[in-house]
C-alpha cells in the first residue's frame, strides 16, 4: 500500500517564474487536499478536492494560485509569477470514500524556494 | 471562523516519563472531529488519534490518549512511557463535518530527553 507522494521534493526558483507540483494520492481516495506550510506554523488549507471536482478554492491564497486534478487520480497544484513570499512547503493529502474515515494521510511535501 | 490554540511552544520529558500537550479550540459547530497529528524532523505528518465531536468517551491509541473536554473546548494529549522516538512536531487540528480542510494550532515541539 503506497502512501501519498509529491514531486518533487524540492524547488528553487526565480522570483517571477511560475512552478508545478505534482500530488499522488493514496489509490482509490477520492478527496485530495493542498496545504501550505511555513516556517514555525501548522498547516494552512488551501483547496480540496473530491474526484475531480474542486469544491472549495476560496482559501486559495491569491488568484496566482490554481490547482487541477483532471481525472480524478493525481493533482497540480501551479503558482504563477512566484514571490519570495511563497517560499514555503506545499503539503498534499488525501482521504477515503467513507465518510467515517476522516482521517487525512498526508504526503512529504515539496520545499519551495523563491529567490 | 474556527481556531485552534497550542499554548505550548515547545515541551521536555525525560524518557519513559508522562507528558500532556495542550489544545484548545473555538467553534460553533455541533458537528466537527479533532485530531493529534506528528511531524517528524525532515519526514512526512502522520495521524497520531482523533475524536469525534460526538462521542463522550476519550480516545486511546496505546500509549496515547486525550482528555476532550467538549464544553470547554479543550483537546489535550497524553503521552505516556515516552519514548526516543516521539520526538516530533505535534499539530492538534479540527475539522468540521463534511470534507472541508484541516484547521491546525501552531504545533508544539515535543524533546524526549534520554
Amino acid at each position: 500500500d503506497t502512501g501519498v507522494s509529491q514531486d518533487p521534493r524540492h524547488k528553487i526558483t526565480k522570483r517571477g517564474q511560475n512552478v508545478t507540483f505534482r500530488c499522488d494520492p493514496i489509490s482509490e481516495h477520492n478527496r485530495l487536499y493542498w496545504y501550505r506550510q511555513t516556517l514555525g506554523q501548522g498547516p494552512e488549507f488551501l483547496t480540496y478536492f473530491q474526484n475531480e471536482a474542486q469544491l472549495e478554492k476560496s482559501r486559495l491564497l491569491s488568484d496566482r494560485f490554481s490547482a487541477e486534478r483532471p481525472k480524478g487520480s493525481f493533482s497540480t497544484l501551479e503558482i504563477q509569477r512566484t514571490e519570495q513570499g511563497d517560499s514555503a512547503m506545499y503539503l498534499c493529502a488525501s482521504s477515503p470514500r467513507d465518510r467515517a474515515q476522516e482521517t487525512q494521510y498526508f504526503g512529504p511535501g515539496t520545499r519551495l524556494l523563491v529567490l | 471562523a474556527q481556531t485552534v490554540t497550542q499554548s505550548q511552544p515547545e515541551m521536555s520529558v525525560q524518557e519513559a516519563e508522562t507528558v500532556t500537550l495542550s489544545c484548545t479550540y473555538d467553534t460553533s459547530e455541533s458537528d466537527y472531529y479533532l485530531f493529534w497529528y506528528k511531524q517528524p524532523p525532515s519526514r512526512q505528518m502522520i495521524l497520531v488519534i482523533r475524536q469525534e465531536a460526538y462521542k463522550q468517551q476519550n480516545a486511546t491509541e496505546n500509549r496515547f490518549s486525550v482528555n476532550f473536554q467538549k464544553a470547554a473546548k479543550s483537546f489535550s494529549l497524553k503521552i505516556s512511557d515516552s519514548q526516543l522516538g516521539d520526538a516530533a512536531m505535534y499539530f492538534c487540528a479540527y475539522r468540521r463535518g463534511g470534507a472541508d480542510g484541516l484547521t491546525f494550532g501552531k504545533g508544539t515541539h515535543l524533546i524526549i530527553q534520554p
